[in-house]
């Protein structure tokens, strides 16, 4: 059973960077066949596709956010991560990382327990 | 991209259905089969529960089930039970890797 598990800071300052890694555990990334996303939640709200990355480096960004995005994968230690700069209060939000399954049906099937990511002075 | 249109709630007595609509456009519902649907309660992560329009992941019961029909997908909760209580997002993928949620659905046993 794959679990996926977010960490890193809590708060963050307007302005600066979000910084989230995601540690994989009872599967590989580098298996192949899988993209490893990253979802977010705001307040009370819907959720959001912020993009994906392969194990191979590839990465696909949600349009409305690309611009700030950057991910990257770490295979020797099976985590990946996401750093958002220049966030405002309107970044504040669950992030979440999830397993997305490419050759079956483009679907979220493992997600973490969500990491909460508040951005304020 | 804007999110896909989902009514803010529906209900039902224990053992009755309830169906939930998710209308996006020929752009991603309408376009691809890679519908997929996913449960939330309170303070958890969502959990898959249908994918590719009308398919269950193991273990899901199949009280759950998924359709679509032009650009709206639906989902049917059959058979309401207590548990099934919950938030309900669909999710489409749009092309050139892109995906994009609808607004959400909350889900009350009466």
């Amino acid at each position: 059973q794959v679990q996926l598990q977010e960490w890193g800071p809590g708060l963050v300052k307007p302005s600066q960077t979000l910084s989230l890694t995601c540690t994989v555990s009872g599967g590989s990334i580098s298996s192949g066949g899988y993209y490893w996303s990253w979802i977010r939640q705001h307040p009370e709200k819907g959720l959001e596709w912020i993009g994906y990355i392969y194990y191979s480096g590839n990465t696909y960004y949600s349009p409305s956010l690309e611009s700030r995005v950057i991910m990257s994968v770490d295979t020797s230690k099976n985590l990946f991560s996401l750093k958002l700069n220049s966030v405002t209060a309107a970044d504040t939000a669950v992030y979440y990382c999830a397993r997305t399954g490419l050759l079956t049906g483009y679907r979220f099937d493992f997600w973490g327990q969500g990491a909460l990511v508040t951005v304020s002075s | 991209q804007s999110a896909l249109t989902q009514p803010p709630s529906a209900s039902g007595s224990p053992g009755q259905s309830v169906t939930i609509s998710c209308t996006g456009t020929s752009n991603d519902v309408g376009g691809y089969n890679y519908v997929s649907w996913y449960q939330q309660h309170p303070g958890k992560a969502p959990k898959l529960i249908i994918y590719e329009v009308n398919k269950r992941p193991s273990g899901v019961p199949d009280r759950f089930s998924g359709s679509k029909s032009g650009n709206t997908a639906s989902l049917t909760v059959s058979g309401l039970q207590g548990e099934d209580e919950a938030d309900y997002f669909c999710n489409s993928y749009v092309s050139r890797n892109n995906f994009v949620f609808g607004t959400g659905t909350k889900v009350t046993v009466l």
